[in-house]
């Protein structure tokens, strides 16, 4: 079946660098990719969605300039946290959706922490 | 605003036992979805549901629309069942724009 694979899992970072989270769609063709963010004990967050070649739409109070999304296949959506801080430090998650039933694929998830 | 609340929050039983966790939303919407989320914070798509009933192996999902409500049952449950179940309402706009409840912790022990 569909699958969305999502890299690192995990990854640590320090305070001012930027991180890049990949998600590929496998077996299908993934033409929007929404992005999800979780902090501990809370619900998943919609952050963004993303859009083979156009620019992505974001969520209230998600800022574009530090989370930087970019589709630029039919098989891959990038996340990039710019200048991350410690406050980024959180879960993040793809999910694609199947063209025909609207299904959800969801990616494994990547743990962001931020020294 | 649509308000997604799940009961119980956490859930202990015993390996064999039939176990129902609830889904309650406030607005109208497009379709429900049941997701697992394992230990290490991947999420496993179950069901997604516009109207009716869904059985996938031992889980079973039902939502009944007039009432704005849905469960989810997992029949003789298993220790590997143990994860958190969540369940996200979806609107009349962007598939992936959901209302994701809090979630239930279900722990199953042997």
């Amino acid at each position: 079946g569909a699958v969305v694979s999502q890299h690192p899992s995990w990854v640590i970072c320090k305070s001012g660098t930027s991180v890049k989270i990949e998600c590929r769609s496998l077996d299908f063709q993934a033409t929007t990719m929404f992005w999800y963010r979780q902090f501990p004990k809370q619900s998943l967050m919609l952050m963004a969605t993303s859009n083979e070649g156009s620019k992505a739409t974001y969520e209230q109070g998600v800022e574009k300039d530090k989370f930087l999304i970019n589709h630029a296949s039919l098989t891959l959506s990038t996340l990039t946290v710019t200048s991350a801080h410690p406050e980024d430090s959180s879960f993040y998650i793809c999910s694609a959706p199947d063209r025909n039933t609207g299904e959800l694929f969801f990616g494994e998830g990547s743990r962001l922490t931020v020294l | 605003k649509n308000e997604v609340e799940q009961s119980p929050q956490n859930l202990t039983a015993q390996e064999g036992e039939f176990i129902t966790i609830n889904c309650s939303y406030s607005v109208g919407i497009s379709a429900l979805h049941w997701l697992q989320q394992h230990p290490g914070g991947g999420i496993v798509s179950l069901f997604m549901l516009s109207s009716g009933k869904k059985k996938h192996g031992r889980l079973i999902a039902t939502i009944n629309i007039q009432e704005k409500h849905s469960s989810l049952h997992i029949t003789a449950s298993h220790p590997r069942d143990s994860a958190v179940y969540i369940c996200a309402a979806r609107g009349w706009g962007s598939q992936g724009n959901l209302i994701f409840g809090k979630g239930t912790k279900l722990s199953v022990k042997p």
